[in-house]
């Protein structure tokens, strides 16, 4: 199974807004409304950031957003701050008795 | 709260059999729609989603791994027990598991497995 196709770096200074995206095919993006997203600092495990596309859960700030338009899925952070600094990874669900769950290629997050 | 922890070997040779468990709180794998994941990322490089097992007991693994690969539950212990056959320099990577649904929202620690003669 390809990993879905993400930016190998964006950077952004202070609040400002930078946006990730996250290409798939029509049998994971585009296929399900189950993209995620995950924030990973060095060395630490990958924290749940955005789900069912736009879902935030509790305690992520509302300056991470999500989207979707076709095979392709945007995380949008605005107002970046320092701690935004990370690797960012989406996945796509795409089906429990085919493909399972696809992950992207990581995009790494620079606070200039 | 929900936790997770992975144990198991820090190093293992060529073409053993690794053996990881995941022993977990706050939730129960007999619980309908409860299911726990394992995923795993070599250094430097991205995710990538190893199996899958369900409150049901169904299982679900890698397309491209799943003849290595054996994921079984322990429902009494609240843990959850990888195998993967042959184990590879390539294999090499830390391991996590994770509860699941359509996605993963609570990751355990990781363990980092070398595989090294």
């Amino acid at each position: 199974q390809s990993a879905l196709t993400q930016p190998r770096s964006v950077s952004g200074s202070p609040g400002q807004s930078v946006t990730i995206s996250c290409t798939g095919t029509s049998s994971d993006v585009g296929g399900y409304n189950y993209v995620s997203w995950y924030q990973q600092h060095p060395g630490k495990a990958p924290k749940l950031m955005i789900y069912d596309v736009s879902k935030r859960p509790s305690g992520v700030p509302d300056r991470f957003s999500g989207s979707k338009s076709g095979n392709t899925a945007s995380l949008t952070i605005s107002g970046l701050q320092a701690e935004d600094e990370a690797d960012y990874y989406c996945c796509s669900y795409a089906g429990s008795y085919t493909l399972g769950y696809v992950f992207g290629t990581g995009t790494k997050v620079t606070v200039l | 709260q929900v936790t997770l922890k992975e144990s198991g070997p820090a190093l293992v040779k060529p073409t053993q059999t690794l053996t990881l468990t995941c022993t977990f709180s706050g939730f129960s794998l007999m619980t309908t729609r409860m299911r726990v994941s394992w995923i795993r990322q070599p250094p430097g490089k991205a995710l990538e989603w190893l199996a899958r097992i369900d409150w049901d007991d169904d299982k679900f693994y890698s397309t491209s791994l799943k003849t290595r690969l054996t994921i079984s539950k322990d429902t009494s212990k609240n843990q959850v027990v990888l195998t993967m056959t042959n184990m590879d320099p390539v294999d090499t990577a830390t391991y996590y598991c994770a509860r699941t649904t359509e996605y993963f929202d609570y990751w355990g620690q990781g363990n980092l497995v070398t595989v090294s003669s």
